[in-house]
This record gives C-alpha cells, structure tokens and sequence, in this order.
C-alpha cells in the first residue's frame, strides 16, 4: 500500500534550527510537496521537489533522496508564527497526493 | 487569502437536515478538490472535478453529493450525515490535473459537526 510518514509532533526553541522528517512509499513517485497549515486555517504551499537534493527558499529548505523514499524540512531561524502542522505529500504514478497525518510544531521561547 | 473561498466556515446540523458547503476559486482553475480532515489523520480525497468533469470519487457514501456547475464553483451536498461525519471540509483548486508540479491551493474550510 501507499504510506507517508512523519512524526506526529516536534517542539524547538525560538531562534533555533528543526529539521522535520517525511518518509514515502507510493506507486510510482512525481514529486513531494510540503505545506503548512496554522490552527483553524487552509493549508498553504511551501515547496515542490521532484530531483534529488536540496531547495531553500529563506528560512525554510525542502530536501529529497528518491532512492531512499526521504524527504526532510528544515526551518531555520524559528519565530513563533512558525508553530502550525506542517504536511508531506508524495504524488503517485497516477498524480494522485498522499497525504501524511501531519506534523505539529511546537515553538517555545 | 489564497483565492480560495468556502462557505459556511461552520456549520453544525442534525442527521436528518440537508445542507451545501460552497467553494469558489479566482485563480482560473480547472481542477477542483473536495477532502475531509479529521484529527491527527491524512486528508482524505473525496472528489476531483477537472474541467466541471468528476474524475474521481473515492468511495464517498452517497449521503455526500459533489456539484460543480463550472470551473470557479464546487459545491458539497450534504443529507442524513452521520456524527462520524463531523470533520473540517476543505475545497482546492489546482491549475490542471495530472500536472507534475500540480500545486493545490486551499480555501479556509468548513467545520461540520453532526449532532
């Protein structure tokens, strides 16, 4: 079967550096999406990677091995505005999303 | 605001009522989503509307009927729910279906309890 998995919460400091972890096992593979979605609020779009290697984009890289099934976030610089759930999404051969259940990030001052 | 609207934001109804939720995108879209959230679980695909053509239904029980009239509006038709129901809806939209960078762009959801 097709499966995501990311740990269901994280805690980090203001300030720091965290890195969030996303493993994959789809049928076929077109990419990974990351988003990040506040209490209460529409999950937005952060990042798309489809080739190995890392893409940063501020504070936040997304990085992607497809030989192992990886993929992490990492978020530099942590504010508190930062704290939200933040989902992994691996697209299938037939371009369908997977979802994982999301991770919780708790940031603390 | 990423151009994405739903309608109610909350709603809370009986088992026996019927309702529609309403989505609305002016991103000039052709692809529409409805998913269901539900606590520390997956979102879970319901339907995919590509060109006002339904290309997917996965498994919905029929109590939930999708409408799409045109490619800007989704609608969700909802009669004789069940409690296990109650979940956060939410509508997106994507510029095509099928895509390889086929980024889904959410609206704010509805949260729906059933009573």
């Amino acid at each position: 079967g097709q499966n995501i998995d990311q740990p269901t919460e994280m805690t980090a400091t203001e300030g720091a550096i965290v890195q969030i972890n996303c493993t994959y096992q789809t049928s076929g593979f077109n990419g990974l999406f990351w988003y990040q979605q506040h209490a209460g609020e529409a999950p937005t779009f952060l990042s798309y990677n489809v080739l190995d290697g890392l893409e940063e984009k501020g504070r936040f890289s997304s990085f992607l091995s497809r030989s192992k099934g990886y993929s992490y976030l990492l978020l530099k610089e942590l504010q508190m505005k930062d704290s939200a759930s933040y989902l992994c999404a691996a697209l299938d051969s037939n371009y369908q999303l997977i979802w994982g259940a999301g991770t919780k990030l708790i940031i603390k001052p | 605001e990423t151009g994405v609207t739903q309608t109610p934001r909350h709603l809370v109804m009986g088992m026996t009522n019927k309702k529609s939720l309403k989505c609305e995108q002016h991103l000039g879209h052709n692809a529409m989503y409805w998913y269901k959230q539900s606590a520390k679980k997956p979102l879970e695909l319901m339907f995919v509307y590509n060109f006002k053509e339904q290309t997917e239904n996965n498994s919905v029980p029929s109590r939930f009927s999708p409408e799409c009239p045109n490619s800007s509006h989704l609608f969700l038709h909802l009669h004789t729910l069940q409690p296990e129901d109650s979940a956060l809806y939410l509508c997106a939209s994507s510029q095509d279906k099928g895509g390889g960078a086929d980024t889904q762009y959410f609206g704010p959801g509805t949260r729906l309890t059933v009573l």
